[in-house]
């Protein structure tokens, strides 16, 4: 398994202000994953983070916006930027741990970010 | 397009009975399917899977069924304890994607009544 420290666990932003969202790992993983789940949706895939290389990012999320840093293989960090009341949702950030069959998800405990 | 659906958001069951969590998927090339469980202020863990080459798992008291000529899937959970009050989300991925990805539904909220 894997354990995955994330925080902040909760916070209430201004908006037009920016929020980092911290990710530790407690072994080396390849690749990294922030989810976004917003009031009465899905866990959305934000981007898959690799150590080493920029972040790759789904359909509707950018750079500018959900800029991500990989600086080793335990951590990586999502920010929020120039929030406005939309981005209020939980962030997560998982890991794939490799089964025989299948991979496996771990997640972090979430950060619930409130924009006002 | 959501491709993994949970239409209902929530269910309330009585201890001891049966819960019946129901998902459906439309993407005919998942063939990896997951359930987590989601406890508030707490993020998603691994609660059971299946393949697409089985059609039944079991793991103590959940079952998940596989129905691939319906795209459905199902978690049964018996008997239901109140400590399995919180949301499930089912989950789909598919080998051919290359890189790891999980697509989720939205999420079903149980309610186990003491």
């Amino acid at each position: 398994s894997a354990v995955i420290s994330q925080k902040p666990s909760r916070d209430i932003c201004q908006r037009g202000t920016s929020l980092t969202i911290q990710c530790q790992v407690d072994s080396q993983v390849t690749m990294m994953f922030w989810y976004r789940q917003q009031p009465g949706q899905s866990l959305t895939l934000i981007a898959t983070a690799n150590q080493g290389s920029e972040a790759t990012y789904e359909s509707g999320f950018v750079i500018d916006k959900f800029p991500i840093s990989r600086p080793n293989l335990t951590f990586s960090t999502l920010t929020v930027s120039n929030m406005s009341p939309e981005d209020s949702s939980i962030y997560l950030c998982s890991v794939e741990v490799a089964r025989r069959l299948y991979s496996e998800a771990f997640f972090g405990q979430g950060t619930r970010l409130t924009v006002v | 397009d959501q491709q993994v659906k949970q239409n209902s958001p929530s269910l309330s069951v009585q201890e001891g009975r049966i819960s019946i969590l129901n998902c459906d998927y439309t993407n005919s090339m998942f063939d990896y399917f997951l359930w987590y469980k989601k406890y508030p202020a707490e993020g998603p863990t691994f609660l059971i899977s299946i393949s697409s080459i089985k059609d039944k798992n079991e793991d103590g008291r959940f079952t998940v069924f596989l129905n691939k000529s319906a795209k459905h899937l199902s978690l049964h959970i018996v008997p239901s304890q109140p400590g399995d009050s919180a949301v499930y989300f089912c989950a789909a991925s598919y080998s051919g994607a290359g890189s790891y990805q999980l697509t989720f539904g939205k999420g079903t909220k149980l309610s186990v009544i003491p």
